[in-house]
Formats: C-alpha cells, structure tokens, sequence
C-alpha cells in the first residue's frame, strides 16, 4: 500500500468555483503534512502546511483529520493561475528525510 | 540570490554510461535530497545527506552514488545508466528545525534519458 495516496484527477473547473482535493496517508504516527504545487514542467514548491486545527491562506484552506488520515485542500472562486499538479506530501517519522509525495492532482482551470 | 541549481537541465545517454547530475544550493542548508519523479509513482527519494560527509539511502537508492564534501553541493552519480533510469531528476535542500521538518525547496530538475 502506498503511504500516500491521492485522486490523480484530472479536475477541470470553471472560474470562480470551489474545488476540492482529498489525499488518504496510511501511517496512523505521521507527522506533518502539506500541499505542494507543481506547474507542468516545473519543480514543486511549498503551497502551504496543514496543521490539526486546519489552516487557510486567502482562496485556499487545508484540513487534517487524524481520525480518517486523510488531508485535504480546497480553492475558493478558483483562478486560471491555479492550474498546476497538487501534490499531498507526508512527513512520516520526524526528520527531514521522512517525507512520502503523493502522485497528484491535476487542475485545470477553465475560462 | 541564486538558491537551489542543477546542472545540466537536460541529458541524453546511452546504457552503460556513468552520468552524473549536480546540485548546488547557496542556502547553506544541511539537508540535501535526490528525489526522482516518474508517472504513476509521484517523487521518489533516492538519496539524503544530513550534512558534509553524511549521506543515507532513501527510498530507490540501487544504481545511484552521492557524496557530500561539501556543504553546498550534493552530485548525484549513475555508475551504469540503465533505461529504467530515465527520469526527471529534482535535487531538494531544507533546514532541520529541531525535530520538525522544514520546508525542502526544490531545483528546477534534470531531464535525463537513457538510451
């Protein structure tokens, strides 16, 4: 079973909607988790961390539930900009060496 | 502020042949990653290094040599290239903050090729 795992998509939205993402982890004593966004052909860079009471920066809120083990991310009054890969990103263990990468979702936003 | 770099960007080469990829960072971070990026299995950790002269297997490790002599750079070696070895490439630094991981910033990636 892979540690991350996540919906490849791909989403294709309309601008201005809500859209969501969900990612299931499968190590109950995971750490830290995280979006990252990757543009086609590009390296992945850091969207945002996801932290337990959930978090949100402008358009774009993260939720964790242990519980279920799984994260998600949602976009609000989505942007033609926001078309990118989302990856879902798991810290495991504690150490900087520790983190599982989801394969990702693709996003698509329409005109 | 130059950041993360690698070099070269693209490569073509044939089975057999030793490749190596370079990574540099301006940082002065401890960690250093390789990850490899292939369709259907997201970034792949093949090798880390927590500092100059410590360096550690990850996920994929078979086929590929680090070494770190030097803080900054992390150069990653295909002893024999193999086509399963075609990929994309991202070399990746962060800065350990206690026990809490901090955010890996990634290299723009090599795209290599095996023939």
């Amino acid at each position: 079973r892979k540690e991350v795992e996540q919906d490849p998509g791909p989403f294709n939205v309309p601008e201005g909607a809500t859209v969501a993402f969900n990612c299931t982890y499968s190590n109950s004593a995971s750490q830290s988790f995280f979006w990252y966004r990757q543009d086609c052909r590009k390296e992945p860079k850091l969207l945002m961390s996801v932290y337990s009471s959930g978090n949100e920066d402008g358009r774009f809120t993260a939720q964790l539930n242990r519980a279920s083990q799984y994260i998600s991310l949602l976009i609000r009054d989505s942007k033609l900009s926001d078309s990118a890969t989302y990856l879902c990103v798991v810290n495991v263990r504690a150490g900087a060496n520790n983190l599982f990468f989801g394969t990702g979702t693709r996003l698509t936003v329409i005109p | 502020d130059a950041g993360i770099t690698q070099s070269p960007r693209y490569k073509i080469t044939e089975t057999g042949r030793q490749v190596t990829l370079m990574c540099h960072q301006t940082w002065s971070h401890s960690y250093m990653f390789w990850y490899r990026q292939d369709l259907g299995h997201g970034l792949r950790l093949i090798y880390y290094s927590a500092a100059a002269d410590i360096t550690d297997k990850g996920e994929v490790p078979d086929g590929y040599v680090v070494s770190r002599s030097k803080t900054e750079n992390f150069p990653l070696t295909l002893e024999s290239a193999t086509r399963s070895q075609t990929s994309v490439y991202f070399c990746a630094s962060s800065e350990l903050q206690g026990a809490r991981t901090d955010t890996q910033y990634f290299g723009p990636g090599t795209r290599l090729t095996v023939l």
